[in-house]
């Protein structure tokens, strides 16, 4: 069965300063997707970056990178020049390439920007 | 991207009553999903459901007790029945647009707290 494990419950930085979400999993499969989601306090879901487990490079969408080790089963959350708006439940969560489309969330992160 | 709304947003119920939360998609869908998320914790699959065929149940989680409906291919109820104060959670429906992409959009969410 496959695991998705974030140690940080919660984290606070400053506006503009640069901050990491850690992420760790645990899997036999070979093939997968990584994902972070990010629940503002309004509760809609939405996705933030997905990672294919079979490409080396690493994913990232604007102000948003992740950092995937694979042989480490590893997948950190950059978030840079932070805004106010990036105050959010954060979760990582992990699918199977070829499977039942479950995806399997961990626990979360909660993040605060302060002013 | 799909527009999800779900009704009722929240709701207060005695013990022992049911009710049933609505999830209403802007576009066809084959793939549904409802997650159960306890306050302050993650999401929980509780069910897929997809058009034509009955709802699949997670380990925990039993039809009499969560009983499913899918009409059609934009739409789905979720009913909780003979409810306890353990039931107090958010309830989520999400749709896959894609299959096999993990790219969920959510609802809002449907907060009940049960007396």
């Amino acid at each position: 069965a496959q695991t998705v494990t974030q140690s940080q419950p919660e984290m606070s930085v400053q506006e503009a300063e640069t901050v990491t979400l850690s992420c760790t999993y645990d899997t036999s499969e070979n093939n997968y997707y990584l994902f972070w989601y990010k629940q503002p306090p309004s509760r809609q879901m939405i996705l933030v970056i997905r990672q294919e487990a079979y490409k080396q490079q690493n994913a990232t969408e604007n102000r948003f990178s992740v950092n995937f080790q694979k042989a480490a089963k590893s997948f950190s959350l950059k978030i840079s020049d932070s805004q106010l708006g990036d105050t959010a439940m954060y979760f990582c969560a992990f699918m199977k390439h070829f499977g039942d489309d479950k995806i399997i969330f961990g626990k979360g992160t909660r993040l605060h920007i302060l002013p | 991207s799909a527009v999800i709304s779900q009704k009722p947003s929240r709701d207060i119920c005695q013990r022992g009553t049911s009710l049933t939360i609505q999830c209403q998609v802007d576009s066809q869908v084959t793939m549904m999903f409802w997650y159960r998320q306890q306050p302050g914790q993650s999401l929980t699959l509780i069910a897929t459901a997809n058009q034509g065929s009955e709802a699949t149940y997670e380990s925990g989680f039993v039809i009499d007790k969560f009983p499913i409906s899918r009409p059609n291919l934009t739409f789905s109820t979720l009913t909780v029945s003979n409810m306890s104060p353990e039931d107090s959670s958010i309830y989520l429906c999400s749709v896959e647009l894609q299959g096999n992409t993990g790219e969920l959009f959510f609802g809002e969410g449907s907060r009940l707290t049960v007396l």
